[in-house]
């Protein structure tokens, strides 16, 4: 059964660069079916989508985040990443990891990780 | 941007039918999928391709799209269906995944 467990720091200081991971278990993060995501949600709030990343490198960003965010992806590890940099209050959220499934243009998520809260605070 | 529109709750009494919207331009158009987040957890896929359930989501659940409104239909409702209910789609003009910003369910 393919798992999703995000890591990284659980608090980060304004300005700065949020680095997170996410570790793919019980099946390869190298499949040619599937992108790998990102997905963030402030709390009290609704989700927004940050970006996903195929296996070769290829990704796909939220328009809105695209000149802070990047993503990687470690095929030896079967880990990708995030970075979102100069972070404000409002980068405050639990930040989910999950797989990208079907086709791009009619893709859906699943399944996620359990989250992990990030504190942009000084 | 492309927008989704859902109503803030929804509640329903045990045993009955509820119905969640999800509005946007031409919807029909795309593929709408939903999840259900219940307090301090992660969403979980409830439908996808509009109407298809994933394995070991009940038959209850169900899903249409057409016009400018999709809908997620669980039937029968029970306590545990209490939860918070988000339709997303991909955006292809901006290249974008974008939700819905969810419906909370309430069981009476």
């Amino acid at each position: 059964q393919l798992q999703l467990q995000e890591s990284g720091p659980g608090l980060v200081k304004p300005s700065e660069t949020l680095s997170l991971t996410c570790t793919v278990s019980g099946g390869s993060i190298s499949s040619s079916s599937y992108y790998w995501g990102w997905i963030r949600q402030p709390p009290g709030k609704g989700l927004e989508w940050i970006g996903s990343i195929y296996y070769s490198g290829s990704t796909y960003y939220n328009p809105s985040l695209k000149s802070r965010v990047t993503i990687s992806v470690d095929t030896s590890k079967n880990q990708f990443s995030l970075k979102l940099s100069s972070v404000t209050a409002a980068d405050t959220a639990v930040y989910y990891c999950a797989r990208h499934m079907g086709k791009v243009t009619e893709s859906w998520f699943d399944p996620w990780g359990q989250g992990t809260l990030v504190t942009v605070s000084s | 941007s492309y927008v989704l529109t859902q109503p803030p709750s929804v509640s329903v009494a045990p045993g009955k039918t509820a119905r969640i919207t999800c509005g946007g331009n031409n919807i029909g158009s795309k593929s709408v999928h939903w999840y259900q987040q219940k307090p301090g957890q992660a969403p979980v896929l409830v439908i996808y391709y509009d109407s298809d359930r994933p394995s070991g989501i009940p038959e209850r659940f169900s899903g249409s799209n057409s016009g400018n409104t999709a809908t997620l239909t669980i039937s029968r409702v029970e306590a545990g269906d209490e939860a918070d209910y988000y339709c997303q789609v991909w955006d292809s003009s901006s290249d974008n995944v974008v939700f819905g910003g969810g419906t909370k369910l309430t069981v009476l």
